[in-house]
């Protein structure tokens, strides 16, 4: 069965500070990898996916994500974090194709001044 | 502007009561998917459809009901059968690649 692991349910980073945010997948095939964020009562966007091809992707708001295979993880990177990054952000992995998602139970980031 | 709607954002029903939450979108998907969301649970899926007509179980597909009579249309109803039905209802649609759009959400009271 696939699964998505976040072991931090929360973590507080000063603003202007690197972030890493974890993420580890248990899938049988070929994994299709995701970040998505959350504000508080929104709906989900997509910060980065990740198929095939070069391992580290780019995204939006500068955001990257490492895949490493051999690891299973796929963890969010960003070089400087701002007070606007507060928000609760979700990996989650299916199948390319017409696929369900399983997603982690989320991270919640905290930016303090 | 392409994308999701759900309506309403807010809800609230008296216990015992079914009611139905709209998601409609005009990105011409034809995969949908309704999740719920509850605090520290992650989102967890409740049914798909992946074309008009037809639809499949998720994994807490208990208590619901779907319809999938129109491509941009996919009403979830919350039956009574449903134990614990208060929490934060997700809309999403795909591409054929597989990436979620998702709604901005219906938070659902059971009074």
């Amino acid at each position: 069965a696939q699964s998505v692991t976040q072991p931090d349910i929360h973590i507080t980073v000063s603003e202007g500070a690197s972030l890493e945010l974890r993420c580890n997948y248990s899938y049988g095939a070929t994994p299709y990898l995701f970040w998505y964020v959350q504000s508080p009562g929104q709906g989900l966007q997509l910060l980065l996916k990740y198929f095939s091809g070069d391992t580290l992707v780019q995204g939006i708001k500068g955001f990257e994500a490492e895949f490493k295979r051999s690891q299973s993880s796929f963890n969010l990177r960003k070089p400087s974090v701002h007070w606007s990054d507060a928000a609760e952000y979700f990996c989650a992995v299916g199948a390319y194709g017409y696929s369900t998602l399983t997603f982690g139970k989320g991270t919640m980031l905290l930016v303090s001044p | 502007d392409g994308g999701i709607t759900q309506s309403p954002k807010y809800l609230f029903r008296k216990e015992g009561q079914n009611v139905t939450l709209s998601c409609e979108q005009n990105l011409n998907h034809d995969a949908m998917y309704w999740y719920r969301q509850d605090p520290g649970q992650g989102l967890r899926l409740i049914y798909y459809s992946q074309i008009v007509n037809d639809f499949q179980k998720g994994d807490i597909a208990e208590g619901y009901s779907v319809s999938r009579e129109k491509k941009e249309s996919f009403p979830l109803t919350v039956t009574s059968a449903q134990k614990n039905p208060t929490a934060f209802y997700l809309c999403a649609s795909s591409t054929s690649g597989g990436e979620q759009f998702f709604g901005p959400g219906t938070r659902l009271t059971v009074l």
